[in-house]
């Protein structure tokens, strides 16, 4: 059965500084999906980053990266520059690629503050 | 970008009523969609599948007479929670996805569901 598990509950970053959320994953597939998802106080989810279990190379967006270590089945999101609104909640996420629900779950979360 | 819009955004329900809660994709056309609960500083759990013009695939434990979902149209699916109780206060979310193997889903803003 897939897992994600996410081990910080809550962080504390001071502004401009880089801060890395850590996230691991459990599956038997070869092929499957990682995601991180920002949600602020307003509860929307906001899609960040994609990974694909076999891109070589790690996803990049803006000022978001996923450091992905397949065999250590990591997918730390690395956000550079933080800025007061990246205070939000994030999840990491994983999907089965070749699932006909294409289904996504959900890890526990981790609460990041930006202090200014 | 792809845009998915959700009705109410908050309701407030008495013990014992059913309140509908509507999920749109606005400008495509949404072969899947899922509907996540979430509670208080918790992540988003599975509740169900919906195929347009199919039966919904209910996540183990989750009760479908308890909670009807219709995908009636490739834009439209609702959630009806049924006879509903103070412990189905919650936030629910909807995501959409198009057919295929696209690994983008789009999310709602989310309802805030109270029940008195």
């Amino acid at each position: 059965a897939q897992k994600i598990t996410q081990t910080q509950p809550g962080m504390f970053v001071q502004e401009k500084e880089a801060v890395t959320l850590d996230c691991t994953y459990d599956t038997s597939d070869q092929s499957y999906g990682l995601f991180w998802y920002k949600q602020p106080s307003s509860g929307e989810m906001i899609f960040l980053i994609y990974q694909g279990s076999y891109d070589e190379q790690n996803a990049t967006e803006g000022r978001y990266s996923l450091n992905f270590q397949k065999a250590r089945k990591s997918a730390n999101l690395v956000i550079s520059a933080s800025q007061l609104g990246d205070s939000a909640m994030y999840f990491c996420a994983m999907r089965e690629a070749y699932s006909s629900a294409s289904k996504i779950i959900f890890g526990s979360g981790t609460r990041l503050s930006i202090r200014p | 970008g792809a845009v998915v819009s959700q009705h109410p955004s908050r309701v407030i329900c008495k013990s014992g009523t059913s309140v509908k809660i509507e999920c749109r994709s606005l400008d495509f056309q949404a072969t899947t969609m899922f509907w996540y609960r979430q509670f208080p500083k918790q992540s988003l759990m599975l509740m169900a599948t919906s195929n347009e013009g199919s039966k919904a695939t209910y996540e183990q434990g989750v009760e479908k007479d308890k909670f009807l979902i219709n995908h009636a149209s490739l834009t439209l699916s609702t959630l009806t929670v049924t006879s509903a109780h103070p412990e189905d206060s919650s936030f629910y979310i909807c995501s959409a996805k198009t057919g295929g193997d696209s690994y983008e889903q789009y999310f709602g803003p989310g309802t805030r569901l109270t029940v008195t």
